[in-house]
């Protein structure tokens, strides 16, 4: 079975500055995904990113970027610019590509962006 | 993609009585799953929800307290039954568009309070 770690239950960063969440996981399988979701207080999730783990180079979406570390089963998150509005608790979810084919997520950082 | 309505949004409800939880999204999906996100907790999956048959349940979640319909591609339920103050959580109900779309898309989620 998959497990997914964060080690960082609460982060805190200034507006503008950027912040790095860590996300470990363990598994056997070669073929996978892996991603980072956001949820604020309105409680939706939201997709922030999305890694394909046969792909070396790293996932960016805008002021969001991984550092993906396929060797070292290691998956950060790196924002950029921090606003007030990535406030929220992130979570970083494994995806296998077999039947199984669910999400495992890690149990979440929370995130505090400050003026 | 896909918009999920999820209802209730909240209840409080007394031991011993049951909930539905309604799911329902805007386009035919293969694929509809139940979470639960105990406060301040990760998202910890109960069920598959499979359309036609019985739902393919996780590790520690039963029918008998957790049954699911799926009568179609669009809408399923989930009934939380003879509820106890451990049951009080954050039930969610989450889609992905086809196997190979790898994208989860989430419902806001109903909370529950049991009294």
């Amino acid at each position: 079975a998959q497990t997914v770690t964060q080690s960082q239950p609460e982060m805190s960063v200034q507006e503008a500055e950027t912040v790095t969440l860590s996300c470990t996981y363990d598994t056997s399988e070669n073929n996978y995904y892996l991603f980072w979701y956001k949820q604020p207080p309105s409680r939706q999730m939201i997709l922030v990113i999305r890694q394909e783990a046969y792909k070396q180079q790293n996932a960016t979406e805008n002021r969001f970027s991984v550092n993906f570390q396929k060797a070292a089963k290691s998956f950060s998150l790196k924002i950029s610019d921090s606003q007030l509005g990535d406030t929220a608790m992130y979570f970083c979810a494994f995806l296998d590509t077999g039947t199984a084919s669910k999400l495992t997520f890690g149990t979440g950082t929370r995130l505090q962006v400050t003026l | 993609s896909a918009v999920i309505s999820q209802k209730p949004s909240r209840d409080i409800c007394q031991r011993g009585t049951s909930l539905t939880i309604q799911c329902q999204v805007d386009s035919q999906v293969t694929m509809m799953f139940w979470y639960r996100q105990q406060p301040g907790q990760s998202l910890t999956l109960i069920a598959t929800a499979n359309q036609g048959s019985e739902a393919t349940y996780e590790s520690g979640f039963v029918i008998d307290k957790f049954p699911i319909s799926r009568p179609n591609l669009t809408f399923s339920t989930l009934t939380v039954s003879n509820m106890s103050p451990e049951d009080s959580s954050i039930y969610l109900c989450s889609v992905r568009t086809g196997e190979w779309n790898t994208e989860a898309f989430f419902g806001q989620g109903t909370r529950l309070t049991v009294v």
